[in-house]
Order: structure tokens, then sequence, then C-alpha cells
């Protein structure tokens, strides 16, 4: 079946523009997650979904960035003002739950560079 | 905190021969562990998980990764490696104390040389 996908897959912008990542995840995933990879580093977590709620969204860096999720589909990232430290790849995943024993799926990840 | 540690940035290995990819890690209770592959300009795959049981774990692509509580490892392994497996390699550990999302190692980059 499909897996998850991401939109862009690449996306350069201005610094101080608005810019906005999509995550399509598995479906009937429940769980959705975003992470941040920086050039030459491993994966940071930005924030995770259980259905529409984010109970954690402990990992995103800053009030410039935001996220939502429309039932159990589609996601949004969202970088307000975007800063040349924000260039990185950012990849969402999903899961069927949140129990610690499902397993995430990742998509190809939006590369974002800020110039 | 839960944390994984990948001490070796590169490892360079032969085709044909066995490759070896070290992990360790540090939690609270039983770990879920995980394997992940990144191949140039894609996402992460899975390769393989240790949730319980059997602590040799077999996974995509012929490899697998052992266990091992008292050494806190799960260092993934291959018997022969193909050139194709050259990639990024990343171990993770997933928070159980905190929704679940996976902290990952820095990564390896495993080189297979003809």
């Amino acid at each position: 079946g499909a897996g998850v996908s991401q939109s862009p897959s690449n996306k350069v912008t201005e610094k101080g523009k608005d810019v906005e990542l999509r995550c399509d995840p598995i479906s009937g995933h429940t769980a959705l997650y975003w992470y941040r990879q920086r050039l030459g580093q491993g994966l940071e977590f930005l924030i995770y979904f259980q259905g529409n709620s984010a109970p954690d969204k402990s990992g995103l860096p800053s009030d410039r960035f935001s996220a939502e999720r429309t039932g159990e589909s589609v996601s949004t990232l969202t970088i307000q003002r975007t800063q040349q430290e924000d260039s990185a790849v950012y990849l969402c995943a999903s899961s069927s739950d949140d129990r610690g024993r499902k397993t995430q799926y990742f998509g190809p990840g939006t590369r974002l560079l800020v110039l | 905190a839960q944390s994984v540690a990948q001490p070796e940035d590169q490892v360079n290995v032969a085709e044909g021969n066995p490759l070896t990819v070290k992990c360790t890690y540090s939690v609270s209770g039983n770990p879920y562990l995980f394997w992940y592959v990144q191949y140039p300009n894609r996402g992460l795959q899975f390769l393989l998980k240790y949730i319980t049981g059997d602590n040799l774990v077999k996974g995509s692509y012929g490899f697998e990764a052992e266990f091992n509580k008292s050494q806190t490892s799960f260092h993934l392994k291959k018997p022969s490696a193909l050139v194709s497996d050259s990639a990024l390699y990343f171990c993770a550990v997933r928070d159980l104390h905190n929704t679940d999302k996976l902290i990952f190692g820095t990564g390896t980059r495993l080189q297979v040389f003809p």
C-alpha cells in the first residue's frame, strides 16, 4: 500500500518568509510524528500527534514553529519568519498506534533551504 | 534520560565480508530498539526492531541485530556485505515515558568497497 508522503520534496525560500510543509500519513495510522534532520546530524523530534491532538510539542524549537493535523489524516508543519538555521530536512513518520510496539514509517522528507 | 550512542561515524568494509555497526543505549526500564537505514536523498527505511523475546532479531535485506542487556548494546550485523548496503544507518530507542517518540543516534555511514 501507499507509504507516508510529503510535499513539497524541496523548498527554497528567503529569510523571513513563511513556509508550509505537508505530510500524508499511511491510511489508518493514528500517530504522526515530525522530526528535523540538520545536515550531517541525527534526527531531532519536533512534535507528536495522536489523532488531531498534539500531546507532545516539546521539540518545537521556537514559537515560529507550529503544526496541525486534520482528524487522523494530513498534517502541516508551518514555520513563520524563516531563519537560515531552519534549513534542514523535515521528516514525517506515522504509526498505527502510540503504545510503543508499533513501528514508525517515514516519508521521504522535505528539504528546506532558507537563503 | 534515554539515549543511544553510535560510536563510529563511519565503517568501511569490503564486499563479501561481515559487517557490524555498533549501537549502545541508556534507558530506564525495558528498551524498545530500532535500526533504520537512509539512502542518499531518501527518507528513513525501517530495518528491524527489538521489543521483547529472542535477543537475535532478523530484519530486511539480510540484516540482523543482537540485543545484549548486560552490555546495553544493539549492534547491527550482516554476514556478507554488499556494495548496495552503503548508506547511513541510525539506531533509535523509543521513549516510552514520553509519547513514544524515537530518540536517534547520530548515525553511522557504512561504506562497502568492491
